[in-house]
């Protein structure tokens, strides 16, 4: 899985603020998936996306979420005003086209002060 | 009901035990069935991957699916301290880049030298 690369690492934000997390897949990969993996859950499926288009959002919040992948450009996922609840493990995972295996990448920490 | 359910653990034990991790599911549309380990502060590995009921193999780790009681097993032989970690059973109802993943919450392993 260390070919997707997630960034950054480790992020601290205060509450009110801007969180942008960013996910380049795996090469080859036109997939990407962002998962949420909250303190003792499992994770959570946030929202699935193609090159220029997201496909499945189902499981974003409808507030202060966003999500895109750009024709260039690793994927991004947004989160405005956050708030203590926001924190949590980010995961972005990729699969190529006609792959069955989904690779996560080593996922952004986001701690809310 | 949670649509997966995972024993809640920890769980504790020697080197060189049989270790049992189990789930059970209530979405009767799962079809594709997916262990990863995830170790501290890392993203999810895939380790195991099968495709409706029966049993798979791959080294000293055997997965099985039992669709008609909705419950799935892993299997660890020989289980070494290296094994330590935590243990997520994954499902989805597709194959494919469409896949939405819905977890367990994780078991964490523990493997005494």
């Amino acid at each position: 899985n260390a070919g997707v690369m997630q960034n950054p690492r480790h992020l601290v934000r205060r509450r009110g603020q801007e969180a942008r997390l960013r996910c380049s897949p795996m090469k080859g990969h036109s997939h990407v998936y962002w998962y949420r993996q909250l303190p003792e859950e499992g994770l959570k499926f946030m929202v699935y996306l193609q090159k220029e288009n997201i496909i499945d959002e189902s499981g974003m919040p409808k507030e202060r979420f966003s999500a895109e992948f750009p024709k260039e450009g690793p994927s991004i996922l947004r989160i405005q005003q956050v708030v203590r609840g926001d924190s949590a493990a980010y995961f972005c995972a990729s699969s190529a086209d006609r792959g069955n295996t989904i690779y996560f990448g080593e996922g952004s920490w986001l701690t809310v002060v | 009901q949670k649509e997966v359910e995972q024993d809640p653990g920890p769980l504790s034990v020697p080197e060189g035990a049989i270790v049992s991790l189990n789930c059970t599911y209530s979405n009767s549309a799962f079809q594709y069935f997916m262990w990863y380990r995830q170790y501290s502060r890392k993203g999810p590995e895939l380790l195991m991957y099968t495709y409706s009921s029966g049993n798979k193999e791959d080294g000293r780790f055997t997965a099985q699916v039992d669709k008609s009681s909705k419950y799935i097993s892993l299997f660890i032989r020989d289980s070494q301290p290296s094994d330590s970690a935590t243990y997520l059973c994954a499902m989805s109802a597709s194959a494919g880049a469409n896949s939405k993943l819905t977890f367990g919450k994780g078991i964490t392993l523990s493997v005494r030298p």
